[in-house]
């Protein structure tokens, strides 16, 4: 069964850093574009990042840029979201997502249940 | 930035059928994603790469593209089909990802 299984979420102040992690099962994680997507209380869902099979492109929604950065660890089945200058705004459900096989990301067909960060003082 | 636009609301009763659209400039040459949501669950693609239907999604769901718009159609429309629906797609880049603001589906 493919399987995608986030973690890393909770409570941080503004200004901090937390680490969200993404284990995956049931498919050949090195094969797939994978992605971060989040969706605040009550609100849309808001595409995040994404990063290529083998890490070496990787795309971020303007609104994180210079404070998030996407990895992964082919061998470990592993996809990672390291959030830092964490503001209120960032308050969200984040989704890990599984993107394609193909050199260009497209759109998901997997996604994990999710985790909640919670940016406040 | 980019966006795409869809209704903010589409409501039918059952046996209906419900069409919800989704406009942006770049649809033309990216394909269109369309994700269910129901409260509490993660997404579910329903319909992949403008018109293709995902094993396991039922035959009533479909997709269609014309210009700079793209149709999520849901034919005899069931209670169960009561959900958000996200349209996901690309800049004219192909680079940076965007969803729909959503359409809040009611089953009357």
């Amino acid at each position: 069964e493919v399987q995608l299984v986030e973690s890393g979420g909770g409570l941080v102040q503004p200004g901090g850093s937390l680490r969200l992690s993404c284990a995956a099962s049931g498919f050949t994680f090195s094969s797939y574009w994978m992605t971060w997507v989040r969706q605040a209380p009550g609100k849309g869902l808001e595409w995040v990042a994404n990063i290529q099979q083998d890490g070496s492109e990787k795309y971020f929604v303007d609104s994180v840029k210079g404070r998030f950065t996407i990895s992964r660890d082919n061998a470990k089945n592993s996809l990672y979201l390291q959030m830092s200058r964490l503001r209120a705004e960032d308050t969200a459900l984040y989704f890990c997502a599984r993107g394609g096989s193909g050199w260009k990301f497209y759109g998901t067909d997997v996604w994990g249940q999710g985790t909640t960060v919670t940016v406040s003082s | 930035s980019y966006e795409l636009t869809q209704p903010p609301s589409v409501s039918v009763s059952p046996g209906q059928t419900a069409r919800i659209t989704c406009s942006g400039d770049a649809l033309a040459k990216q394909y269109t994603y369309w994700y269910q949501q129901k409260p509490g669950q993660a997404p579910v693609v329903v319909i992949i790469k403008d018109n293709e239907r995902p094993s396991g999604i039922p035959e009533r769901f479909s997709g269609s593209s014309s210009g700079t718009t793209v149709t999520l159609t849901i034919s005899g429309v069931q209670a169960e089909d009561e959900a958000d629906y996200y349209c996901q797609s690309a800049d004219t880049s192909g680079t940076y990802v965007v969803f729909g603001g959503g359409t809040k589906l009611t089953v009357l």
